[in-house]
């Protein structure tokens, strides 16, 4: 099972929107409606932002939206804040033989 | 609020076993979720090494199954996981987190722990 395809690097200045990618296959992102995103500040724990592709938990602002075309799902932040510098992680279910699979990873930096 | 607690031995050597423990609070270990550990080297991404349920149903990274074991202690409410012949690649940030049964993502996280694999 690989790894599902985040680029590398993102940015924005603040008060804009950046929009990540994350691309799998059939078997896991464009199989399941089970794509999560999570924030990781630097020498933190991942925090979940995003679950069921566009679900938010309770807590996390609505600048945080997610969506999924095909094989590809995509995080936006909109409204861009200096605390929304981090790294973002996506992650599919992709079946009972292994059920999770992360992506490569993003970082967002705010100018 | 759920709490997860990592630890173990920060340095292991190589070849041989790697072993660590999550203690929960909040919640109880035979609730409805399934409790995983996740990784993560040095500057580098996140992966899954497996999960088990309060029955003792196991799902391990098909990488790692043939070194990994994922156990619970009822009675400690806790879990551990053990890897075995390790090498330096598995120098990493070992997390347990919980996914909720049905959920499909991994809704708390504990703080982590590092382990170093040298001799």
């Amino acid at each position: 099972q690989s790894a599902l395809t985040q680029p590398p690097s993102a940015s924005g200045s603040p008060g804009q929107s950046v929009t990540i990618s994350c691309t799998g296959t059939s078997s896991d992102v464009g199989g399941y409606n089970y794509v999560s995103w999570y924030q990781q500040h630097p020498g933190k724990a991942p925090k979940l932002m995003i679950y069921e592709v566009s679900k938010r938990p309770s807590g996390v602002p609505d600048r945080f939206s997610g969506s999924k075309s095909g094989n590809t799902a995509s995080l936006t932040v909109s409204g861009l804040q200096a605390e929304d510098e981090a790294d973002y992680y996506c992650s599919s279910y992709a079946g009972s033989n292994n059920p999770y699979v992360f992506g490569t990873g993003t970082k967002v930096t705010v100018l | 609020q759920v709490q997860l607690q990592e630890s173990g031995p920060g340095l292991v050597k190589p070849s041989g076993t790697l072993s660590l423990t999550c203690a929960v609070s909040g919640d109880s270990i035979s609730s409805s979720n399934w409790w995983t550990w996740v990784r993560q080297p040095p500057g580098k991404g996140l992966e899954w090494i497996g999960e088990i349920y309060h029955s003792g149903s196991t799902n391990y990274n098909p990488s790692l199954k043939s070194r990994v074991t994922i156990s619970v202690d009822k009675s400690k409410n806790q879990l551990s996981l053990k890897v075995s012949s390790v090498t330096a690649a598995d120098t990493a940030v070992y997390y347990c987190a919980r996914v909720p049964f049905f959920f499909y993502a991994f809704d708390s996280w504990g703080q982590g722990t590092l382990v170093t694999v040298s001799s």
